[in-house]
């Protein structure tokens, strides 16, 4: 059974960089089956998708968030992580991972979730 | 960018009614890319339908999607108590995936 677990500071300061790290257990991370991405729902609002990274390392980021957001992957640590620098308060919200396939399928898997605020 | 748009914002219905959910495209989405999600509070969603009108595994038949191209329809016929949520539909067809912002069903 495929496992995502989110983890990372829950409290960033406006201007600073947010960072978080999915941890993959179940699955290979390294299989070019699966991407693996990073969705995120402000309080009480709607999904955002953030981007996401393949097994190769190639990336696909939202416009919305492009400039900023950087997506890793870590086969050694069966990770893959998310950067978004310059974060103001609308970037406040529950991040969550996720896998879908590259086939083209929904994101049949996801983590719980773990919440960020931007606050000083 | 695909932008999806769903109806209503809020529906209000009693156990053993039916909901109506639409979402909406601004471009056309090759049916085998269209998904609804069904979301409870402190959770994370969960796929229902995919590929428009297929059921996820341990979906109860009263969830049925349909449509085509633009237009896009999730009905739940009798409502359980558990079916009261949230619920987005997604496309998968390009690469900057999209959600609809949601439709809450509530208890009446």
């Amino acid at each position: 059974q495929v496992h995502l677990q989110e983890s990372g500071p829950g409290l960033v300061k406006p201007s600073q960089t947010l960072s978080l790290t999915c941890n993959v257990s179940g699955d290979s991370i390294n299989s070019g089956l699966y991407y693996w991405n990073w969705i995120r729902q402000p309080a009480g609002k709607g999904l955002e998708w953030i981007g996401r990274v393949y097994g190769s390392g190639r990336t696909d980021y939202n416009p919305s968030v492009k400039s900023r957001v950087t997506v890793l992957l870590d086969k050694s640590q069966s990770q893959f992580s998310l950067r978004l620098t310059s974060v103001t308060a609308a970037d406040s919200g529950v991040y969550f991972c996720a896998r879908d396939r590259v086939s083209g399928s929904p994101f049949e898997y996801w983590g719980h979730g773990t919440l960020v605020t931007v606050s000083s | 960018e695909i932008v999806l748009t769903q109806s209503p914002g809020t529906l209000s219905l009693s156990p053993g009614e039916t909901a109506t959910l639409y979402c909406r495209a601004s471009q056309t989405v090759r049916s085998r890319y269209l998904a609804w999600y069904q979301q409870k509070p402190g959770q994370a969603p969960r796929v229902l339908i995919y590929g428009t009108s297929t059921r996820a595994a341990g979906v109860p038949d009263r969830f049925t999607g349909s449509g085509s191209e633009t237009d896009f329809t999730l009905a739940i016929s009798r409502m359980e108590p558990e079916d009261f949520a949230l619920y987005f539909c997604q496309q998968y067809a390009t690469a900057s995936r999209t959600f609809g912002q949601g439709t809450k069903v509530e208890i009446k």
